[in-house]
C-alpha cells in the first residue's frame, strides 16, 4: 500500500498562474480532506469530501476549487494563484467506521510557493 | 469552533531525558489524534487516543476528555525525536457537522540535543 500520495512535490508559480494539486489516496477512504501549513503554525482545512462527487468547504476555502469525480482522488485547484497561497498543501485520508470517526492518514505534503 | 492549546510551545530537550506534552480544548470531543512532524515536514501518526491511555515503544498518551486535555509523554528521548508535535480534535460535537474534520493546535516544537 502507498497510502497517501501526492502530486507534485513541489511547485513554483507566478502570480495569476493556474494549477492542480493531485492527491490519490489506495486504502478505499471514504473522506478526504485538503489542508494548508503556514510557518509555525498549525494546519487549517481547505475542502474536504465525504464521498465520491461530493465536496464542502472548510476553514480557509477562498481562492481554491476541489473535485472528486473518483473515490480514490481528490483534487485541488488553484484557478489565479496569489503569493497569499504561499504554502505546504497536505492531503489526508480517513476511513468511516459506523458514527465514529476514524484516524486521518496524511500525505508527504507539497510545498508551493508563489511569485 | 473549538479551542486548541497546547504547551509549551517549545521545548530542548537532553537525549535521554523524558518530557510531558500537553494539549488542552475547550469542549468535549470524541475523537483526538497525535501526530509528529519530523524535520522534513513529514507528519506521522502516533495516537488515536478519544479517551484512556495508550503506548507505543517509548511514547504513550493519555486523553482525559470529561477534563477536557490529552497529554503525550516522551521518555528517554532521542534526537529522532525532534519536531513538531500536533494534537487534532474535532471542530465540533456534533457528529452530522464533524464529518471526520480535524481543528489542530498549534504545536510543540521539539528539540532533543545530543
Amino acid at each position: 500500500n502507498a497510502g497517501v500520495t501526492q502530486t507534485p512535490k513541489f511547485r513554483v508559480l507566478k502570480t495569476g498562474q493556474s494549477m492542480t494539486l493531485l492527491c490519490a489516496q489506495d486504502m478505499n477512504h471514504e473522506y478526504m480532506y485538503w489542508y494548508r501549513q503556514d510557518p509555525g503554525m498549525g494546519l487549517r482545512l481547505i475542502h474536504y469530501s465525504v464521498g465520491e462527487g461530493t465536496t464542502a468547504k472548510g476553514e480557509v476555502p477562498d481562492g481554491y476549487n476541489v473535485s472528486r469525480l473518483k473515490k480514490q482522488n481528490f483534487l485541488l485547484g488553484l484557478e489565479s494563484a496569489a503569493p497569499s497561497q504561499t504554502s505546504v498543501y497536505f492531503c489526508a485520508s480517513s476511513p468511516y467506521v459506523g458514527v465514529r470517526y476514524n484516524e486521518q492518514f496524511f500525505g508527504p505534503g507539497t510545498r508551493l510557493t508563489v511569485l | 469552533g473549538i479551542q486548541v492549546e497546547q504547551s509549551p510551545p517549545d521545548l530542548i530537550l537532553q537525549e535521554g531525558a523524558n518530557s510531558t506534552l500537553r494539549c488542552n480544548f475547550s469542549d468535549s470531543v470524541n475523537n483526538l489524534q497525535w501526530f509528529h512532524q519530523n524535520p522534513w515536514g513529514q507528519l506521522i501518526n502516533l495516537f488515536y487516543i478519544p479517551s484512556g491511555t495508550k503506548q507505543n515503544g517509548r511514547l504513550s498518551a493519555t486523553t482525559v476528555a470529561t477534563e477536557r486535555y490529552s497529554l503525550l509523554y516522551i521518555s528517554s528521548s532521542q534526537t529522532t525525536d525532534s519536531g513538531v508535535y500536533f494534537c487534532a480534535v474535532p471542530p465540533s460535537l456534533d457528529l452530522t457537522d464533524s464529518w471526520g474534520k480535524l481543528q489542530f493546535g498549534a504545536g510543540t516544537q521539539v528539540v532533543v540535543t545530543p
